[in-house]
Protein backbone atom coordinates (compact mmCIF):
# COMPACT_ATOMS: atom_id res chain seq x y z
CA UNK A 1 0.00 0.00 0.00
CA UNK A 2 1.66 2.98 -1.24
CA UNK A 3 -1.24 5.77 -0.74
CA UNK A 4 -2.07 8.48 0.97
CA UNK A 5 -5.99 8.48 1.65
CA UNK A 6 -7.68 12.00 2.37
CA UNK A 7 -11.45 12.23 3.07
CA UNK A 8 -13.88 14.01 2.55
CA UNK A 9 -12.32 14.73 -0.96
CA UNK A 10 -15.01 18.15 -1.65
CA UNK A 11 -16.07 19.90 1.64
CA UNK A 12 -18.10 23.35 1.98
CA UNK A 13 -18.97 24.60 5.00
CA UNK A 14 -20.10 27.75 6.78
CA UNK A 15 -17.77 30.51 8.80
CA UNK A 16 -19.55 29.19 11.87
CA UNK A 17 -19.13 25.49 11.00
CA UNK A 18 -16.58 22.98 12.82
CA UNK A 19 -15.19 20.09 10.19
CA UNK A 20 -12.00 17.86 10.02
CA UNK A 21 -10.28 16.87 7.54
CA UNK A 22 -8.39 13.27 8.01
CA UNK A 23 -5.49 11.48 5.83
CA UNK A 24 -4.08 8.15 6.61
CA UNK A 25 -1.15 6.35 5.62
CA UNK A 26 -0.46 2.44 6.07
CA UNK A 27 3.36 3.00 4.68
CA UNK A 28 5.11 3.07 7.97
CA UNK A 29 5.85 6.73 7.62
CA UNK A 30 6.90 8.60 10.63
CA UNK A 31 6.48 12.22 9.28
CA UNK A 32 2.97 13.56 7.97
CA UNK A 33 2.70 16.72 7.06
CA UNK A 34 -0.28 18.97 6.15
CA UNK A 35 -0.33 21.35 2.85
CA UNK A 36 -2.27 24.65 1.72
CA UNK A 37 -2.20 25.18 -1.98
CA UNK A 38 -4.17 27.83 -3.76
CA UNK A 39 -4.99 27.39 -7.36
CA UNK A 40 -1.94 27.99 -10.03
CA UNK A 41 0.15 28.16 -6.92
CA UNK A 42 2.61 25.99 -4.97
CA UNK A 43 1.78 24.17 -1.96
CA UNK A 44 2.68 26.03 1.40
CA UNK A 45 3.43 24.16 4.88
CA UNK A 46 1.28 24.16 7.46
CA UNK A 47 1.79 21.66 9.57
CA UNK A 48 4.90 18.42 10.31
CA UNK A 49 4.31 15.76 12.70
CA UNK A 50 7.37 13.51 13.46
CA UNK A 51 6.49 10.51 15.66
CA UNK A 52 3.20 11.65 16.12
CA UNK A 53 4.75 14.96 17.88
CA UNK A 54 3.99 18.43 16.10
CA UNK A 55 7.32 19.53 14.67
CA UNK A 56 6.67 22.51 12.52
CA UNK A 57 3.89 25.01 12.85
CA UNK A 58 4.42 27.55 10.14
CA UNK A 59 2.21 30.35 12.23
CA UNK A 60 -1.11 28.47 11.42
CA UNK A 61 -3.70 30.48 12.34
CA UNK A 62 -5.36 28.99 15.93
CA UNK A 63 -8.69 27.98 13.12
CA UNK A 64 -6.76 25.16 12.13
CA UNK A 65 -6.02 22.99 14.43
CA UNK A 66 -3.90 19.44 13.76
CA UNK A 67 -4.36 16.53 15.45
CA UNK A 68 -1.96 13.18 15.02
CA UNK A 69 -3.93 10.55 17.02
CA UNK A 70 -1.83 7.68 15.78
CA UNK A 71 1.44 6.95 13.30
CA UNK A 72 -0.95 6.04 10.45
CA UNK A 73 -3.81 9.19 11.16
CA UNK A 74 -3.39 12.73 10.77
CA UNK A 75 -6.57 15.05 11.11
CA UNK A 76 -7.23 18.87 10.78
CA UNK A 77 -9.79 20.58 12.70
CA UNK A 78 -11.38 23.45 11.10
CA UNK A 79 -13.11 26.21 12.82
CA UNK A 80 -14.43 29.72 12.87
CA UNK A 81 -12.78 29.56 9.23
CA UNK A 82 -12.26 32.58 6.55
CA UNK A 83 -13.65 32.74 2.63
CA UNK A 84 -9.71 33.14 2.27
CA UNK A 85 -9.34 29.86 3.64
CA UNK A 86 -10.77 28.08 0.65
CA UNK A 87 -8.14 26.35 -0.88
CA UNK A 88 -6.97 22.38 -1.93
CA UNK A 89 -6.18 20.98 1.53
CA UNK A 90 -3.18 18.34 1.55
CA UNK A 91 -1.50 15.93 3.09
CA UNK A 92 1.69 14.40 2.88
CA UNK A 93 3.76 11.74 4.54
CA UNK A 94 7.07 10.32 4.45
CA UNK A 95 9.93 8.41 5.77
CA UNK A 96 11.50 9.97 8.83
CA UNK A 97 15.20 10.37 8.32
CA UNK A 98 18.58 12.34 7.85
CA UNK A 99 19.43 11.28 5.00
CA UNK A 100 17.63 13.94 3.11
CA UNK A 101 16.33 11.77 0.20
CA UNK A 102 13.07 10.81 1.25
CA UNK A 103 10.31 11.65 -0.57
CA UNK A 104 6.94 13.03 -0.20
CA UNK A 105 3.27 11.16 -0.99
CA UNK A 106 1.02 13.37 -1.60
CA UNK A 107 -2.98 12.14 -0.98
CA UNK A 108 -5.15 13.65 -3.80
CA UNK A 109 -6.12 16.54 -1.51
CA UNK A 110 -9.19 17.81 -0.05
CA UNK A 111 -10.87 20.68 -2.11
CA UNK A 112 -12.41 23.45 0.70
CA UNK A 113 -15.08 26.26 -0.04
CA UNK A 114 -15.76 28.61 2.92
CA UNK A 115 -18.71 30.44 2.32
CA UNK B 1 17.66 30.42 3.40
CA UNK B 2 16.94 27.59 0.61
CA UNK B 3 14.63 28.15 -2.01
CA UNK B 4 13.74 27.17 -5.43
CA UNK B 5 13.14 29.52 -8.86
CA UNK B 6 11.40 27.55 -11.73
CA UNK B 7 11.05 29.08 -15.16
CA UNK B 8 7.58 30.53 -15.11
CA UNK B 9 4.99 29.29 -17.36
CA UNK B 10 2.88 28.79 -19.07
CA UNK B 11 4.56 27.03 -21.16
CA UNK B 12 2.51 25.36 -24.67
CA UNK B 13 3.56 22.72 -26.73
CA UNK B 14 2.84 20.48 -30.35
CA UNK B 15 2.71 16.69 -29.05
CA UNK B 16 6.65 15.50 -30.20
CA UNK B 17 8.53 18.43 -29.21
CA UNK B 18 11.20 18.89 -26.87
CA UNK B 19 10.59 20.28 -23.29
CA UNK B 20 12.83 22.20 -21.01
CA UNK B 21 11.48 23.52 -17.82
CA UNK B 22 14.46 25.44 -15.80
CA UNK B 23 14.83 24.85 -11.87
CA UNK B 24 17.55 26.78 -10.00
CA UNK B 25 17.73 26.41 -6.12
CA UNK B 26 19.49 28.14 -3.37
CA UNK B 27 20.86 26.15 -0.67
CA UNK B 28 24.60 25.46 1.35
CA UNK B 29 25.74 21.74 1.21
CA UNK B 30 23.68 19.28 -0.95
CA UNK B 31 19.96 19.04 -0.48
CA UNK B 32 18.40 16.50 -2.66
CA UNK B 33 16.18 17.82 -5.37
CA UNK B 34 12.82 16.68 -6.65
CA UNK B 35 10.06 17.54 -9.87
CA UNK B 36 6.72 16.45 -8.88
CA UNK B 37 3.68 16.85 -11.30
CA UNK B 38 0.43 17.73 -10.48
CA UNK B 39 -2.95 16.56 -12.43
CA UNK B 40 -5.71 18.57 -12.71
CA UNK B 41 -7.46 18.09 -9.26
CA UNK B 42 -5.49 15.62 -7.67
CA UNK B 43 -2.23 15.54 -5.34
CA UNK B 44 1.71 15.88 -6.60
CA UNK B 45 3.16 12.94 -7.56
CA UNK B 46 6.84 12.40 -7.42
CA UNK B 47 8.28 12.11 -11.16
CA UNK B 48 12.04 12.36 -10.33
CA UNK B 49 14.87 12.92 -7.87
CA UNK B 50 18.56 13.17 -7.03
CA UNK B 51 20.23 13.31 -4.40
CA UNK B 52 23.96 14.16 -5.00
CA UNK B 53 25.85 15.76 -7.48
CA UNK B 54 26.11 14.59 -10.90
CA UNK B 55 23.04 12.44 -10.25
CA UNK B 56 20.88 11.51 -13.42
CA UNK B 57 16.82 11.21 -12.26
CA UNK B 58 14.95 9.43 -14.92
CA UNK B 59 11.20 8.48 -14.99
CA UNK B 60 8.67 8.22 -17.83
CA UNK B 61 10.84 9.63 -20.74
CA UNK B 62 11.47 12.64 -18.60
CA UNK B 63 15.15 13.49 -17.26
CA UNK B 64 16.97 16.03 -15.22
CA UNK B 65 20.80 16.24 -14.09
CA UNK B 66 21.60 18.02 -10.56
CA UNK B 67 24.27 20.48 -11.46
CA UNK B 68 26.15 21.80 -8.43
CA UNK B 69 28.41 24.13 -10.51
CA UNK B 70 25.13 25.29 -11.69
CA UNK B 71 22.87 24.53 -8.76
CA UNK B 72 21.00 23.70 -11.31
CA UNK B 73 17.99 20.77 -11.96
CA UNK B 74 16.30 21.32 -14.99
CA UNK B 75 13.91 19.19 -16.37
CA UNK B 76 13.44 17.84 -20.10
CA UNK B 77 12.17 14.99 -22.09
CA UNK B 78 12.82 14.23 -25.45
CA UNK B 79 9.27 14.21 -27.14
CA UNK B 80 6.36 15.43 -25.30
CA UNK B 81 2.25 13.49 -24.96
CA UNK B 82 -0.84 15.20 -24.38
CA UNK B 83 -0.95 12.94 -21.11
CA UNK B 84 1.97 14.59 -19.99
CA UNK B 85 -0.44 18.02 -19.79
CA UNK B 86 0.08 19.14 -16.27
CA UNK B 87 1.89 21.79 -13.41
CA UNK B 88 5.65 20.62 -12.66
CA UNK B 89 7.03 21.44 -9.50
CA UNK B 90 10.92 21.38 -8.43
CA UNK B 91 11.44 21.00 -5.22
CA UNK B 92 14.62 20.80 -2.54
CA UNK B 93 15.25 19.35 0.85
CA UNK B 94 17.51 18.88 3.06
CA UNK B 95 18.01 16.99 6.45
CA UNK B 96 15.01 17.69 8.13
CA UNK B 97 11.51 17.72 7.29
CA UNK B 98 11.60 20.98 5.42
CA UNK B 99 10.76 20.67 1.52
CA UNK B 100 11.00 23.72 -0.65
CA UNK B 101 8.85 24.02 -3.34
CA UNK B 102 9.09 26.02 -6.72
CA UNK B 103 6.05 28.12 -8.17
CA UNK B 104 5.51 25.54 -10.54
CA UNK B 105 5.22 25.92 -14.39
CA UNK B 106 2.14 24.37 -15.81
CA UNK B 107 2.45 22.43 -19.13
CA UNK B 108 -0.36 22.43 -21.90
CA UNK B 109 0.42 19.43 -24.86
CA UNK B 110 -1.72 19.92 -28.23
CA UNK B 111 -1.91 17.03 -30.33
Amino acid sequence: DTEVTQTPKHLVMGMTNKKSLKCEQHMGHRAMYWYKQKAKKPPELMFVYSYEKLSINESVPSRFSPECPNSSLLNLHLHALQPEDSALYLCASSQEGTGGGEKLFFGSGTQLSVL
Amino acid sequence: GDSVTQMEGPVTLSEEAFLTINCTYTATGYPSLFWYVQYPGEGLQLLLKATKADDKGSNKGFEATYRKETTSFHLEKGSVQVSDSAVYFCALKHTGNQFYFGTGTSLTVIP
